[in-house]
């Protein structure tokens, strides 16, 4: 039972333009989300989170949306550069699961210069 | 401030045999979380570690166990390697075990089970 859904393994994007990355989940108690980028042979890095009661986070060229009652969230990254090349995950966690994060499986994204 | 250590990067072990990796968290952080990353399941949580008590699991089996010491340091040990354990062990320490302390993940250890 896939809780944190990722449905689209890969993504191709221009340099410049914006990488829009989806995610869904089926857990109604998650209310803490994060995004982490990987590298091959290196851990996640973290990137942004966002907590339930929002709508929305901005850090930079990085931006989450989270839309509550559709269960779904998404990172987008404008503009897009060749270094963002990397997998994607997005994780959740609630408030009764210390320290434990749900993961997707994981969005390839390639920005082509 | 240095990031998650993760010891070894590497390692080859056959089947039957135990193996114990270690992680170092950030300085200050007091929960540690570790992570099984293979292909076909992706990233799966085993287990947490906050004050030196385990205080979550994972559905894994008894073979997988762990611990932390007090300076918050952890390690986890498999036993009885098979197969199916090859994979990437990733350590992940956070100030605390709240779910909206953010998570840094080390760079991992990559088992092979021969």
């Amino acid at each position: 039972d896939q809780q944190v859904k990722q449905n689209s393994p890969s993504l191709s994007v221009q340099e410049g333009r914006i990488s829009i990355l989806n995610c869904d989940y089926t857990n109604s108690m998650f209310d803490y989300f994060l995004w982490y980028k990987k590298y091959p042979a290196e851990g996640p890095t973290f990137l942004i989170s966002i907590s339930s009661i929002k709508d929305k986070n901005e850090d930079g060229r990085f931006t989450v949306f989270l839309n509550k009652s559709a269960k779904h969230l998404s990172l987008h990254i404008v503009p897009s550069q060749p270094g963002d090349s990397a997998v994607y995950f997005c994780a959740a966690s609630s408030s009764g699961n210390t320290g434990k994060l749900i993961f997707g499986q994981g969005t390839t994204l390639q920005v082509k210069p | 401030k240095a990031g998650v250590t993760q010891t070894p990067r590497y390692l080859i072990k056959t089947r039957g045999q135990q193996v114990t990796l270690s992680c170092s968290p950030i300085s200050g952080h007091r929960s540690v979380s570790w992570y099984q990353q293979t292909p076909g399941q992706g990233l799966q949580f085993l287990f947490e570690y906050f004050s030196e008590t385990q205080r979550n699991k994972g559905n894994f089996p008894g073979r997988f166990s762990g611990r932390q010491f007090s300076n918050s340091r952890s390690e986890m040990n498999v036993s009885t390697l098979e197969l199916g354990d090859s994979a990437l062990y990733l350590c992940a320490s956070s100030l605390d075990p709240s779910p909206r302390e953010t998570q840094y993940f080390g760079p991992g250890t990559r088992l092979l089970v021969l």
